[in-house]
């Protein structure tokens, strides 16, 4: 089975740009979207398809899907941007999710 | 507002069926497929499969074939996961999410709170 692999845990300070990856086997050559979920609440879609920004999202938030990574990166970080964040594609039919990395903004 | 409604939190016995329920609110249910997704303790998002309420097409998770069933009332706007044959690796929160049609293409553009469901004797 097709599987993601996410940092466990990413720690960043105020203003900083974060990085958050995605890895899979060529997962390139798939669509990757990425859910932000902060404590206590529902999980919210921040990128789809690789890059793609919902309008409610901030322009901070952009995605990039190349070879065997995909990354999310967060810039001009803010205390609000703290939450667990998770990768997902789609193989052989099946929904497909990363581990998830908690993003901690001091 | 366009949001999924799903109860707080349900309690089982091992070996009992718990139903979820996931009522879809600002939007028609049946025009979009929707998705179950659960995360238990110290584990990843798990997808289990998905319900086209329009057409009553499914598909489920391989890993949970057999012991899961979505059903739906377009009447009452409202999915329901029934998930039987509980055991303490069922403990974890259970979300509804939607996707458009055909399902299994695009991310999950809506979610609920999250369910708990706790399996315990």
């Amino acid at each position: 089975s097709y599987e993601l692999t996410q940092p466990l845990s990413l720690t960043m300070a105020l203003g900083q740009t974060a990085r958050i990856t995605c890895g899979g086997n060529n997962i390139g050559a798939k669509s990757v979207h990425w859910y932000q979920r902060k404590a206590g609440q529902a999980p919210v879609l921040v990128i789809y398809r690789d890059s793609r920004r919902p309008s409610e999202i901030p322009e901070r938030f952009s995605g990039s899907n190349s070879g065997n990574t995909a990354t999310l990166t967060i810039s001009r970080l803010q205390a609000g941007d703290e939450a667990d964040y998770f990768c997902q594609v789609w193989d052989s039919n099946t929904g497909v999710f990363g581990g998830g990395t908690k993003l901690t903004v001091l | 507002q366009v949001q999924l409604v799903q109860p707080g939190a349900d309690v089982k016995e091992p070996g009992a069926a718990v139903r979820v329920s996931c009522k879809a609110a600002g939007y028609t249910l049946s025009m979009y497929a929707m998705h179950w997704v659960r995360q238990a303790p110290g584990q990843s998002l798990e997808w289990m499969g998905w319900i086209i309420a329009g057409s009553g097409s499914t598909k489920y998770s391989p890993r949970l074939q057999g012991r899961v069933t979505f059903t739906s009332d377009t009447s009452a706007n409202t999915g329901y996961m029934e998930l039987r044959s509980l055991t303490s690796e069922d403990t974890g929160v259970y979300y509804c999410t939607r996707e458009g049609t055909p399902p299994g293409l695009d991310a999950f553009d809506l979610w609920g709170q999250g369910t708990m469901v706790t399996v315990s004797s």
